[in-house]
């Protein structure tokens, strides 16, 4: 039984680069949530999304960033033109439900570095 | 305002000690705590949850918590550290009308033999 997989696990961008970071959720999962931990801090929320769509990204920031759950495939978060400020650890958690009865499982983080 | 607090950004204890990992949340509605672990590097681990009942809940690896609704806390305990428990304490707090879980800024624990 696979967990909640997020790679890479690692990714080093320079400043102006995009950033592609997927989020392959725990099968039979199809609600997915991205947080974004910048160092030490706790977990912020950015978004959260079912299949194919956005249900809130009150947590995203209004520019360069963007994030999809397609019908088939892992999730994934895309940061264009990445900044120093995006340097950060980005974990994905996934649930069977939007009910917080069930709990979020987290992926082990991919930390992102901008050069 | 929601949000979550845990006052010790850093505690030390030695090896076979008690432990309290303090956290106090503000929600407007009927609260779900949870209490997280992240080692180095690493993914976040759930110990614990409450969503209703009993007030003190048991958890992974010989930690429990218990829900004090009068004083907003949901403070984290062990009654004997060892030294693999040194991490990162998370507390977080959802809701049933709610997707997304508002975390505190994190305990990291230090541990000496």
């Amino acid at each position: 039984n696979a967990g909640v997989m997020q790679n890479p696990r690692h990714l080093v961008r320079r400043r102006g680069q995009e950033a592609r970071l997927r989020c392959s959720p725990v099968k039979g999962h199809s609600h997915v949530y991205w947080y974004r931990q910048l160092p030490e801090e706790g977990l912020k929320f950015m978004v959260y999304l079912q299949k194919e769509n956005i249900i809130d990204e009150s947590g995203m920031p209004k520019e360069r960033f963007s994030a999809e759950f397609p019908k088939e495939g892992p999730s994934i978060l895309r940061i264009q033109q990445v900044v120093r400020g995006d340097s950060a650890a980005y974990f994905c958690a996934s649930s069977p439900s939007r009910d917080q009865v069930n709990e979020q499982f987290f992926g082990p983080g991919t930390r992102l570095t901008v050069l | 305002a929601q949000s979550v607090t845990q006052p010790d950004i850093h505690i030390t204890v030695s090896e076979g000690a008690s432990l309290e990992l303090r956290c106090n949340y503000s929600y407007g509605a009927t609260p779900y705590l949870f209490w997280y672990v992240q080692s180095p590097g690493q993914g976040l681990q759930l110990l614990l949850k409450y969503f209703s009942g009993d007030t003190l809940v048991q958890g992974i690896k010989g930690f429990e918590a218990e829900f004090k609704r009068s004083q907003s806390s949901f403070n984290l305990r062990k009654p004997s550290v060892h030294w693999s428990d040194a991490a990162e304490y998370f507390c977080a707090v959802g809701g049933r009308n709610t997707d997304k879980l508002i975390f505190g800024t994190g305990t990291r624990l230090q541990v000496f033999p």
